[in-house]
C-alpha cells in the first residue's frame, strides 16, 4: 500500500542539540510539505518542496531546516536554534503543487519533547 | 496572505443527530478550492470532503455535505445521523489555484467535535 511514513513516533532533544524527523513516501508524489501542531493553532507551514532538490521556506521556517535530495525523502531538521521546539510535526505529499484540486496526504505524525 | 477562521473551538452532538461546523476564510482569488479534514485521537489526518470554488453546487460525501457560500466566503461542514466514529478535530483548508501562494495549505485552528451516546 502507497503511503507516508513518518519516524520516530516520539523524539526527545536536549538542550542544544539538532534533531532529524524523518519522512518517506512511495506514493510517487512531486510536492512535500511539514507542518507543526500545537494545541489550538491549527497546523502551520515550516518548509515545502515542489521537486527535488528544490524547496521553499513557510511560515515558521526560521530554526529548522530541510533537504530534498530524493523525490520519496524530505527530512526535517530542528535545530537548537528553535527555542520552543515542543509540538507535533506533521509531513504531508501530493501529486504536484499545480494540482490544487488534489488533496495533500498526511503521514502519522511525530511528536517532538524537550528533555 | 490566506486566513481561514473556524469560530467554534467546541462542538458536541448527540448520536444520531446532525451538527454543522462553521468555517470562513478570506481571500482575493476567485479560483481556489476548500477542504474539510478530520483528525481523530490517533492524530492521523484525513480528507473528509472537497469543493471547488467555480462550482456552485455543493459536495456530498454519504453522511457529510458542504454549504458553501462563495460570496459571503463561507464554508460550513453538516455531519448528519452523527455516529461516534466521528468524534474528532476538524480541519478548514483552503488552497489556491494561482498566485504566489499556489499549491499551499492553509488551515483554520480547528473545531473539536464530541459525538455523545
Amino acid at each position: 500500500d502507497g503511503g507516508i511514513t513518518q519516524s520516530p513516533k516520539y523524539l526527545f532533544r536536549k538542550e542544544g542539540q539538532n534533531v532529524t524527523l524523518s519522512c518517506e513516501q512511495n506514493l510517487n508524489h512531486d510536492a512535500m510539505y511539514w507542518y507543526r501542531q500545537d494545541p489550538g493553532q491549527g497546523l502551520r507551514l515550516i518548509y515545502y518542496s515542489q521537486i527535488v532538490n528544490d524547496f521553499q521556506k513557510g511560515d515558521i521556517a526560521e530554526g529548522y531546516s530541510v533537504s530534498r535530495e530524493k523525490k520519496e525523502s524530505f527530512p526535517l531538521t530542528v535545530t537548537s536554534a528553535q527555542k520552543n521546539p515542543t509540538a507535533f510535526y506533521l509531513c504531508a505529499s501530493s501529486i504536484r503543487d499545480d494540482r490544487v484540486d488534489q488533496p495533500q496526504h498526511f503521514g502519522d505524525g511525530t511528536r517532538l519533547s524537550i528533555l | 496572505a490566506q486566513t481561514v477562521t473556524q469560530s467554534q473551538p467546541e462542538m458536541s452532538v448527540q448520536e444520531a443527530e446532525t451538527v454543522t461546523l462553521s468555517c470562513t476564510y478570506d481571500t482575493s482569488e476567485s479560483d481556489y478550492y476548500l477542504f474539510w479534514y478530520k483528525q481523530p485521537p490517533s492524530r492521523q489526518m484525513i480528507l473528509v470532503i472537497r469543493q471547488e470554488a467555480y462550482k456552485q453546487q455543493n459536495a456530498t460525501e454519504n453522511r457529510f455535505s458542504v454549504n458553501f457560500q462563495k460570496a459571503a466566503k463561507s464554508f460550513s461542514l453538516k455531519i448528519s445521523d452523527s455516529q461516534l466514529g466521528d468524534a474528532a478535530m476538524y480541519f478548514c483548508a483552503y488552497r489556491a489555484d494561482r498566485g504566489s501562494t499556489l499549491g499551499r495549505l492553509y488551515f483554520g485552528r480547528g473545531t473539536q467535535l464530541t459525538v455523545w451516546p
